[in-house]
């Protein structure tokens, strides 16, 4: 199972563009990169998952360098209500996969 | 959009007693999974099912805990004699495929949790 390692914390301000990476250097080759995040006393809530380059959606943009050894989650424009704990989730590839969370990245987003 | 229900959202036990949490998984989905977390702490894995039998437990998952899918829907976690460690947020999942690394298929929905607290 790859490890992640994430910035413990992360402040910003309204209406800032926010980049939360995650360092994940033994990703194997069918893993693929997924980000929760989840808000005081409720369950994580999926946002993005990617392979590779680059992926969009409404909520948020996914970097992923061509080494695949990090990626990097873009929040455009937070708003207080981003203010949440970040998890990056790399899945393995094979066998049984049971995502594991770490400590993940508390957001702290200030008027 | 599908989401996981759970009930109930709090229980309050005394410490010696049986407790049951309840999940209702999105319908399509063939894995459902049970985390918990105790406050201040971690997401922690505990047990995932499939095929109406358990396919990962964690060390957390002892002889204490047990899982059922007791009909087409629901999907129990029994605590058989609760301790005051088993205080915590108690979340079921569910999602579509588990082994297979194609894109959203080992996308997890969570529910809202099912707070435990033992006195």
């Amino acid at each position: 199972l790859a490890k992640t390692t994430q910035p413990i914390s992360m402040d910003s301000y309204e209406g800032q563009e926010v980049n939360i990476t995650c360092s994940h250097n033994n990703i194997a080759t069918n893993d693929y990169i997924t980000w929760y995040q989840q808000f005081p006393s409720q369950g994580p809530r999926f946002i993005i998952q990617g392979y590779k380059t680059k992926v969009t959606n409404e909520v948020a943009s996914l970097f992923i360098p061509a080494d695949r050894k990090s990626s990097t989650l873009s929040l455009p424009r937070v708003s207080l209500s981003d203010t949440a704990v970040y998890y990056c989730l790399v899945g393995a590839s094979g066998g049984s996969y049971i995502p594991t969370f770490g400590r993940g990245t508390s957001l702290i987003v200030h008027p | 959009e599908p989401e996981v229900t759970q009930t109930p959202s709090h229980q309050v036990t005394q410490m010696g007693q049986e407790v049951i949490l309840r999940c209702v998984p999105i319908s399509n989905h063939l894995y459902f999974y049970w985390y918990r977390q105790i406050l201040g702490q971690k997401v922690e894995f505990l047990v995932s099912f499939y095929n109406n039998e358990i396919s990962e437990k964690s060390e957390i998952f002892d002889d204490q805990f047990s899982v059922e899918r007791p009909d087409g829907s629901n999907f129990t976690l029994k605590i058989r004699s609760t301790k005051l460690e088993d205080s915590a947020m108690y979340f079921c999942a569910s999602s579509e495929a588990q082994f297979e690394a194609r894109s959203g298929a080992n996308v997890l929905t969570f529910g809202a949790g099912s707070r435990l607290t033992v006195l």
